[in-house]
């Protein structure tokens, strides 16, 4: 089944620790974005990629960090330099030339102690 | 730039009552307009989506919604509410004929259905 993969489905860390988010997705789309979702505030666009080798900051990149070394990967990196990062992470992907509905992973809750 | 308002973060309505959540929104150019569902500690659904063509659009679990771009609005309908149908819906725009395929969310709201 195509889909994307995020993992794991929770994951604890320490203050002060660097911590990173898998995403994978075998749908065959150039484009992948990293959202974080806090309770009544929606989704907020951290950084998004639409070709391999390239990413773009979104509305709320400080303290995160992204690579996009394959078309199918593109992890996120919580930094201890962002100063409230226990959130629910999503990632999306979709193809390029289409109507950009976005495709979901399933998330990650991070909590950061 | 673009934007999305939902009206409403959280409404509640009684099992086998109209659903009806609204959705308005600002786009410079035509947009391409989602609904998508979120079930708690999942991602996110595609509902439906308008992007030309006839405005009023079907999706998935019974709900539609109506694009009016007089009204800037994409208001999302069922007509029978389901204990199952209990979420939080967002709703998004992105610019038709775009290059960076981004969305823009409303902060979504919390549908409640009572027994």
């Amino acid at each position: 089944d195509g889909g994307i993969t995020q993992s794991p489905k929770y994951l604890f860390r320490k203050e002060g620790q660097n911590v990173t988010l898998s995403c994978e997705q075998n749908l065959n789309h150039d484009a992948m974005y990293w959202y974080r979702q806090d309770p009544g505030q929606g989704l907020r666009l951290i950084y998004y990629s639409q070709i391999v080798n390239d990413f773009q900051k979104g509305d709320i990149a400080e303290g995160y960090s992204v690579s996009r070394e394959k078309k199918e990967s593109f992890p996120l990196t919580v930094t201890s330099a962002q100063k409230n990062p226990t959130a629910f992470y999503l990632c999306a992907s979709t193809t390029s030339g289409g109507f950009n509905e976005q495709f979901f992973g399933p998330g990650t809750r991070l909590t950061v102690l | 730039a673009q934007s999305v308002t939902q009206l409403g973060s959280h409404v509640s309505v009684s099992e086998g009552a109209l659903v009806l959540l609204r959705c308005n929104y600002s786009s410079s150019v035509p947009p391409y307009l989602f609904w998508y569902v979120q079930y708690p500690n999942q991602g996110l659904q595609l509902l439906l989506k308008y992007t030309t063509g006839a405005t009023l659009v079907k999706g998935i679990n019974g709900f539609e919604a109506e694009f009016k771009k007089s009204e800037t609005s994409f208001h999302l309908t069922k007509p029978s509410a389901h204990m199952s149908d209990a979420a939080e819906y967002f709703c998004a725009v992105t610019e038709s004929g775009g290059s960076n395929y981004k969305l823009t969310f409303g902060k979504g709201t919390l549908l409640t259905v009572n027994p």
